[in-house]
């Protein structure tokens, strides 16, 4: 069955801390990962797609990188607005159709 | 290019009320999709569609019908609303079957 897991649920950081949110994975041939931001009360908003082992994105102070079994979206020196929920979807094979395979998303919260 | 619309933002239903739930994009996708969001259970797939007149079960289809009658909507229904169908809805559309871009959501509350 594929599933994606993401680390730490809840994360709680100082302006400045740079860390790292993880996302785990095990689907039977990925099409792609993507990382999505979503502030309380609002839709996903799409960062970034990712297709093969090595490769890298970056946005701002976000980068994200993918590895054959996990991604990791590296925040480095963030500030207050960074504060969201980031979710990590994994494109597969189900039914016969792709579809998109959520995690349960890591809440991230930057104090200044 | 308002992207993704959902209507209503908001709405409380009694048990057994029913209700439609309208999403419209205005950037010509061929793909659409119905989420619902619960807490601690991340966003689960309820149906998608694949083009204008086409529609397939996702993961948790039961309770909910939908309907592709123009490209550029897609509209879920609630025929005898139940408390577990109490959720946050997200509706999102796509040009391939990847970058799905979302709607600002629907809060539903069955009593």
């Amino acid at each position: 069955e594929d599933q994606v897991t993401q680390s730490p649920e809840a994360l709680r950081l100082q302006e400045g801390e740079s860390s790292s949110l993880n996302c785990s994975y095990t689907v039977s041939g990925l099409r792609g990962l993507f990382w999505y931001r979503q502030d309380p009360g609002k839709g996903p908003e799409f960062l970034f797609t990712l297709y093969s082992a090595g490769e890298e994105k970056e946005k701002e102070r976000l980068k994200a990188t993918l590895t054959k079994k996990e991604s990791f979206l590296h925040i480095t020196a963030p500030k207050p607005e960074d504060s969201a929920t980031y979710l990590c979807a994994v494109q597969a094979i189900q039914g016969g159709s792709e579809k998109l395979v959520f995690g349960k998303g890591t809440k991230l919260t930057v104090n200044p | 290019n308002a992207g993704v619309t959902q209507t209503p933002k908001f709405r409380v239903l009694k048990t057994g009320q029913s209700m439609t739930l309208l999403c419209a994009q205005d950037m010509n996708h061929e793909y659409m999709y119905w989420y619902r969001q619960d807490p601690g259970m991340g966003l689960r797939l309820i149906h998608y569609s694949v083009g204008e007149g086409t529609t397939a079960k996702g993961e948790v289809p039961d309770g909910y019908n939908v309907s592709r009658l123009k490209k550029q909507n897609f509209l879920l229904g609630l025929e005898s609303a139940a408390p577990s169908q109490t959720s946050v809805y997200f509706c999102a559309s796509s040009g391939e079957v990847n970058t799905q871009y979302f709607g600002p959501g629907t809060r539903l509350t069955v009593l």
